[in-house]
């Protein structure tokens, strides 16, 4: 099967920087989707990684490390409207293929 | 505006009864998917369909059904099989089986 873990709850700062991980297991990989949600609302897709390294969109990058079986979503210049859940969420040889998603690491930015 | 609507937003049953969530999308898109959400908990699949007149289970399909009939729509119906149905489903779309899935707005379903 496949599983994620990341961590349940994060705390930052306006302004600062955080990172969020995500370690996965999958037999056969895909890629490492990061998806975000406010409360109460909808998902919305953050980045996606297929390959081993860095991609940059804005404020917010994601970085994948096969071998590690490893991402991690960084978050920089926190504002308070990034107070969400953040979820990991891996694509690997399962049934259909389909997405597989972590429990959610909710972020709290504080003043 | 292209985009995924669910109706309602709140929707209250007694326990025994079925209820059917509604998924609509006008983006085009060949799959769909239903999840469900438990507070403080992330997305588990129900059933995905890749096209028309076909779908598959999830990872949590006991209790469920759905139809896909037209491109569009994927309703979800909440039977009276399952056994703690009280959540939040969402419905989402992406192009065949792309890793960027659109979520509609969500259902919260509560069971009385």
């Amino acid at each position: 099967g496949q599983s994620l873990e990341q961590p349940s709850e994060v705390t930052a700062v306006e302004g600062a920087i955080v990172q969020i991980n995500c370690t996965y297991q999958t037999s056969g990989f895909y890629g490492l989707s990061w998806y975000q949600q406010h409360d109460g609302g909808a998902p919305t897709f953050l980045s996606y990684n297929a390959l081993d390294g860095l991609e940059e969109t804005g404020r917010f990058s994601s970085f994948l490390s096969r071998s590690d079986s490893y991402g991690y979503l960084l978050l920089q210049e926190l504002q308070m409207k990034d107070s969400a859940s953040y979820f990991c969420a891996v694509r690997g040889n399962n049934a259909g293929n389909m997405l597989t998603f972590g429990g959610g690491t909710r972020l709290m930015v504080k003043p | 505006d292209g985009g995924i609507t669910q109706s309602p937003k709140y929707l209250f049953r007694k326990e025994g009864q079925n209820v059917t969530l509604s998924c609509e999308q006008n983006l085009n898109h060949d799959a769909m998917y239903w999840y469900r959400q438990d507070p403080g908990q992330g997305l588990r699949l129900i059933y995905y369909s890749q096209i028309v007149n076909d779908f598959q289970k999830g990872d949590i399909a006991e209790g469920y059904s759905v139809s896909r009939e037209k491109k569009e729509s994927f309703p979800l119906t909440v039977t009276s099989a399952q056994k703690n149905p009280t959540a939040f489903y969402l419905c989402a779309s992406s192009p065949s089986r792309a890793d960027t899935q659109y979520f509609g707005p969500g259902t919260r379903l509560t069971v009385l």
